[in-house]
């Protein structure tokens, strides 16, 4: 059973600092890594996909791949109030199509 | 472009009833997959439609059921509803040989509640 952790609690980061969120999966069969922003009472929405190895980057967000720790990171630059939500990370295998998601993080970001 | 929907928003039901949701996927995409979110939880994965058949399917009991039709809309229907079946469900759409990764995207949910 593949088994996606992110296992630290509420980061409460001031306005303009770095957000920093790690995630591990346990499957390392895993090839393709989302990060979802879930805004409270409302859905996920898809913010980062990483496939590779390395850092991607999209506007203030910066994903971080290790395949060979098993971990993906998502780092937030410049947060703002409006990165308050919870941020969930999702695996899957190339071809299978079944996302596992950990419980996700709770970003909230001081004015 | 429409995104993926969902109905209806909301919904309340009592114990032991049967329960019908609906998703319309995102245009272009032939791929529906349904999760159920608990509060505090990650989704989690249901079972999921593509070419009218199940394809895959997630540690849910038959309660759980589901349909495809051919205009690629979905439906998730629920029998005999538990208190525990109180959740989000979540409709993602994705398209099959979609890049490397098969993006799902997620419709707003249906907020069921049992009591």
């Amino acid at each position: 059973q593949k088994e996606v952790e992110q296992n630290s609690g509420p980061l409460s980061v001031p306005e303009g600092a770095i957000a920093s969120l790690n995630c591990t999966y346990s499957d390392r069969g895993s090839q393709s890594f989302f990060w979802y922003r879930q805004y409270s009472g409302k859905s996920p929405e898809l913010i980062m996909s990483i496939y590779s190895n390395g850092d991607k980057e999209d506007g203030r967000f910066t994903a971080q791949l290790n395949k060979a720790s098993q971990y993906v990171s998502l780092l937030i630059r410049d947060s703002q109030p409006s990165d308050s939500a919870t941020y969930l990370c999702a695996v899957n295998d190339y071809g299978n199509n079944r996302l596992a998601f950990g419980k996700g993080n709770q970003v909230v970001v001081i004015p | 472009d429409a995104g993926v929907t969902q109905s209806p928003t909301h919904l309340i039901k009592t114990r032991g009833q049967q329960v019908t949701l609906r998703c319309s996927p995102k245009s272009g995409h032939d791929t529906v997959s349904w999760y159920q979110q608990a509060l505090g939880q990650g989704p989690q994965f249901i079972f999921q439609y593509y070419e009218e058949e199940e394809r895959q399917r997630g540690n849910f009991p038959d309660r759980f059921s589901g349909h495809q039709f051919p205009n690629y809309s979905s439906e998730l229907n629920v029998n005999a509803l538990l208190l525990g079946d109180s959740a989000l469900y979540l409709c993602a759409s994705s398209a099959t040989g979609q890049g490397e990764g098969h993006e799902q995207y997620f419709g707003p949910g249906t907020r069921l509640t049992v009591t």
